[in-house]
């Protein structure tokens, strides 16, 4: 089946301690996004990337990393920096077209305690 | 700057109630897109419908409608008939041509609780 899959879906780390969460998509799209999503709020982009080796910070990439290797893949880092990890992280993929429909994983909840 | 409105937090509605959840938006641009995504319990987004900027038809599919109004940078969503099947979270996103690809700007969401 193709989609999007994000692992794992809960993740708990103690603070200080980076974590990277998975994304792999098989849908052959060319862009790739990571979101947060915080309780009652909407989503906010982190970082994006629309080519391989190529990606752009979104409107709260402080304390995030990410890398584009593999068209398939975009892995996203949260390091120690990142003041309030604490929250939903939601990936996507696109055709890459502008205003092309983009597809989302299920989410990794990830806890820092 | 582009941003998304959606007022209303949470609607709490009986079933077969029709509903109605409103989107505003704010941008710039003359070329956008307008989304309305749901996100069951399960955390997944699921895609429901994009309107370009030029076309104000409104859309209907199946139980759902879509009325989009430039006049008013409205873009509201209605569920006829609704079942507990929708109670979701609902975004409404906007895409603008001076962005790249498919970045969106997402609203707040709108908590709609179906009751039986």
């Amino acid at each position: 089946d193709g989609g999007i899959t994000q692992s794992p879906k809960y993740l708990f780390r103690k603070e200080g301690q980076n974590v990277t969460l998975s994304c792999e998509q098989n849908l052959n799209h060319d862009a790739m996004y990571w979101y947060r999503q915080d309780p009652g709020q909407g989503l906010r982009l982190i970082y994006y990337s629309q080519i391989v080796n190529d990606f752009q910070k979104g409107d709260i990439a402080e304390g995030y990393s990410v890398s584009r290797e593999k068209k398939e893949s975009f892995p996203l880092t949260v390091t120690s920096a990142q003041k309030n990890p604490t929250a939903f992280y939601l990936c996507a993929s696109s055709m890459g077209d502008t205003y092309t429909e983009a597809f989302f994983g299920q989410g990794t909840r990830l806890t820092v305690v | 700057a582009q941003k998304v409105t959606q007022a209303q937090t949470e609607i709490s509605v009986v079933e077969k109630e029709d509903v109605t959840l409103d989107c505003v938006y704010e941008t710039r641009d003359t070329t956008y897109y307008l989304f309305w995504y749901k996100q069951p319990p399960s955390g997944e987004l699921v895609f429901l419908i994009r309107r370009n900027s030029f076309d104000e038809q409104n859309e209907i599919s199946g139980r759902y409608s879509w009325n989009f109004q430039k006049s008013t940078s409205s873009f509201n969503f209605t569920i006829t008939a609704s079942q507990v099947v929708d109670s979701a979270v609902y975004f409404c996103a906007l895409s603008e041509r001076e962005t790249s690809g498919s970045r969106l700007t997402f609203g707040e969401g709108t908590q709609l609780t179906v009751n039986p």
